[in-house]
């Protein structure tokens, strides 16, 4: 299996901060990279696939940048709505396998 | 608006079998996709089940062990989650979800509201 490792664990900002989320596969994955955002009591939301585009309707303040192993989700300037938890997830071969999750409190 | 809605007893006993539905609106099951299972330990991470696609194929993940059904119901364009022999270990949040097929596996493009089951005597 793929493991997928997120860093940090969590992380304080405040609002209007550049934001800066890790994600790291054990092997190769190329781009097959996915990053959901995870409210309290919610489902996960799709914000990013194949590594670095948008999901439609997804505030352009998000991006995401890698390849191979090394992946980011980058929040530009953080917005109140933002505070939640964020998952990698990997689709290059199955099991699919997930971070274990990155939250991003208020400072 | 596509919607997925989970259903599906809150309770059961363990060794018993834990039985789920997810129903579609809005789009065929029949028109494509892979459908899909990933489940939420209680404060914990996500741990993808299997998905189907409206074919039947299906993958699971090994790490169930073989308990884990998926199936499809075309004409009422729901699809469902067996999970047989449920233990505590199986108490979750089960969310069901609409996937999209990439070069050898997929992502979950659109996810149910999720339902809590707790596996308890």
């Amino acid at each position: 299996d793929i493991q997928m490792t997120q860093s940090p664990s969590t992380l304080s900002a405040s609002v209007g901060d550049r934001v800066t989320i890790t994600c790291r596969a054990s092997q190769s994955i190329s781009n097959w990279l996915a990053w959901y955002q995870q409210k309290p009591g919610k489902a996960p939301k799709l914000l990013i696939y194949k590594a670095s585009n948008l999901e439609s309707g997804v505030p352009s303040t998000f991006s995401g940048s890698g390849y191979v192993t090394e992946f980011t989700l980058t929040i530009s300037s953080l917005q109140p709505d933002d505070f939640a938890t964020y998952y990698c997830q990997q689709y290059n071969s199955y099991p699919l396998t997930f971070g274990g999750g990155t939250k991003v409190e208020m400072k | 608006q596509v919607q997925l809605q989970e259903s599906g007893p809150g309770l059961v006993k363990p060794s018993e079998t834990l039985s789920l539905t997810c129903t579609v609106s809005g789009y065929s099951i029949s028109s494509g996709y892979y459908w899909g299972w990933v489940r939420q330990l209680p404060g914990k991470g996500l741990e993808w089940i299997g998905n189907i696609f409206h074919s039947g194929n299906t993958y699971y993940n090994p790490s169930l062990k073989g308990r884990v059904t998926i199936s499809v119901d075309t004409s009422k364009n729901q699809f469902f989650l067996k999970v047989s022999d449920a233990t505590a270990a199986d108490t979750a949040v089960y969310y069901c979800a609409r996937m999209v097929e990439a070069d050898h596996a997929e992502y979950l493009h659109l996810w149910g509201q999720g339902t809590l089951v707790t596996v308890s005597s």
